[in-house]
């Protein structure tokens, strides 16, 4: 069956980087966009930027261009996104999710806890 | 501020029938289609709708959406206490060139 297993949670200090990694299984990895979505405790959902692992192409929102970063290995069915400059602003519950154009995103990670603390 | 405007509570009984609302703006909702999600304490978002009024398989069909210009709807027929959740929005921003979620509704099921 689909699964999208993302790495553990992570505690940065202020100003470090989080690289959370999102592994694919049950489909053809590179057939399926990866949207990174992200969850503040209490808040709602905030899309974070999508990378097609068919090529690498990536977009994100003004607010974190700059700042993230996504990459893939198709090798390992696996896709990675680092957030760079960490406040206690990105403390967050990281999502990725899979998503075919025009589908929506049918599959999601089950979350990586990101906690920025000094 | 989110893009997607939704209120932030609505409630119902078992039975009824429940409409949350999604409001947007011509370069989001107004132009394209717009997805649904739902999603318990604790545990990932789950799609409920995408493009607009399509269910994904498993998906029961007590749950609809619909739009009409800058607007969507998603409607929750004969409530149920498990439909007790956060529900979400989100459609692509031709501006933005992202995709843009509302700020959630919780549903009470009194």
């Amino acid at each position: 069956q689909v699964q999208l297993v993302q790495s553990g949670a992570e505690v940065k200090k202020p100003g470090a980087s989080v690289k959370v990694s999102c592994t694919a299984s049950g489909y053809t990895f590179t057939a399926y966009t990866i949207h990174w979505v992200r969850q503040a405790p209490g808040q709602g959902l905030e899309w974070m930027g999508r990378i097609n692992p068919n090529g690498g192409d990536t977009n994100s929102p003004p607010k974190f261009q700059g700042r993230v970063t996504m990459t893939r290995d198709t090798s390992i069915s696996t896709a990675y996104m680092e957030l760079s400059r960490l406040t206690s602003d990105d403390t967050a519950v990281y999502y990725c999710a899979r998503e075919r154009s025009g589908t929506g995103e049918d599959s999601w990670g089950r979350g990586t806890q990101v906690t920025v603390s000094s | 501020q989110s893009m997607l405007t939704q209120p932030p509570s609505a409630s119902g009984t078992p039975g009824q029938r429940v409409t949350l609302s999604c409001s947007g703006s011509s370069s989001n909702l107004g132009s394209g289609s717009v997805n649904w999600y739902q999603q318990f304490p604790g545990t990932a978002p789950k799609l409920l709708i995408y493009n607009t009024n399509q269910r994904p398989s498993g998906v029961p069909d007590r749950f609809s959406g619909s739009k009409s210009g800058t607007s969507a709807s998603l409607a929750i027929s004969g409530l149920q206490s498990e439909d007790e959740a956060d529900y979400y929005c989100a459609a692509w921003d031709d501006i933005l060139n992202g995709l843009v979620f509302g700020g959630g509704t919780k549903l009470t099921v009194l």
